[in-house]
């Protein structure tokens, strides 16, 4: 069974730029997370996702950051403009059933780097 | 605020040792905790899981311990192998499914 996918698994922006991340979960998962992981840091959690609903939200710095996941499948996480303290790896991860009470299970990762 | 944290950054052992890795909480109300392994390049990878109505609790080769008292969890890897060399985060999970992750610690195992 394939894992969460995370695409690209690396991006170098300049600062003021856009930069979008995708991301497809284990096929049937309805939980999906986004999460911020600064370097020696552990993951900080941006926005969870119940199928389509964004169910929790606070911690995403709504200003230059949204995602979305429209179809209650795949997401995709965008900053717009990306700042030099948006250099971190965004991780995504996803759980088979909402609620919150399962394993999450992480992608890979984008690694972010804004100059 | 609520805090997990872990007393070490880094933890040098030599291959077929045990490894301890501890962790620390501030919140006593705190019921659910899960150590995650990261390698370099991939995202966290669950280990073990403990709720706050164990003590103990053990797996393949790990084995977590949960002190309320003290509000101290410790993960116990035997037989360090070199594939166990990875970050180790102690994490909190939250209603609904957030989870609250400590700093890691870095296990590099010795040959």
């Amino acid at each position: 069974e394939a894992g969460v996918v995370q695409s690209p698994r690396y991006k170098i922006i300049e600062k003021k730029q856009p930069v979008a991340f995708w991301c497809n979960p284990i096929s049937g998962h309805n939980t999906l997370y986004w999460y911020l992981q600064n370097l020696g840091q552990g993951p900080e959690l941006l926005i969870r996702y119940e199928n389509e609903e964004a169910v929790d939200d606070s911690q995403l710095p709504k200003d230059r950051f949204s995602a979305e996941r429209l179809k209650g499948v795949d997401s995709t996480l965008k900053i717009q403009p990306a700042e030099l303290g948006d250099s971190a790896v965004y991780l995504c991860a996803s759980s088979p059933r909402t609620g919150g009470t399962d394993t999450q299970y992480f992608g890979p990762g984008t690694r972010l780097t804004v100059l | 605020g609520e805090s997990v944290g872990l007393h070490l950054p880094t933890l040098s052992v030599q291959e077929g040792d045990n490894s301890i890795i501890n962790c620390a909480y501030s919140n006593s109300a705190s019921d659910y905790f899960i150590w995650y392994k990261q390698e370099s390049g991939k995202g966290p990878q669950f280990i073990i899981d403990i709720r706050s109505n164990m003590d103990k609790r053990q797996g393949q080769r790990v084995t977590v311990l949960l002190n309320k008292t003290v509000k101290h969890l410790s993960l116990q890897i035997a037989a360090t192998q070199p594939g166990d060399s990875a970050v180790y985060f102690c994490a909190e999970k939250k209603e609904g499914g957030k989870l609250i992750f400590g700093q890691g610690t870095e296990l590099s195992v010795k040959p």
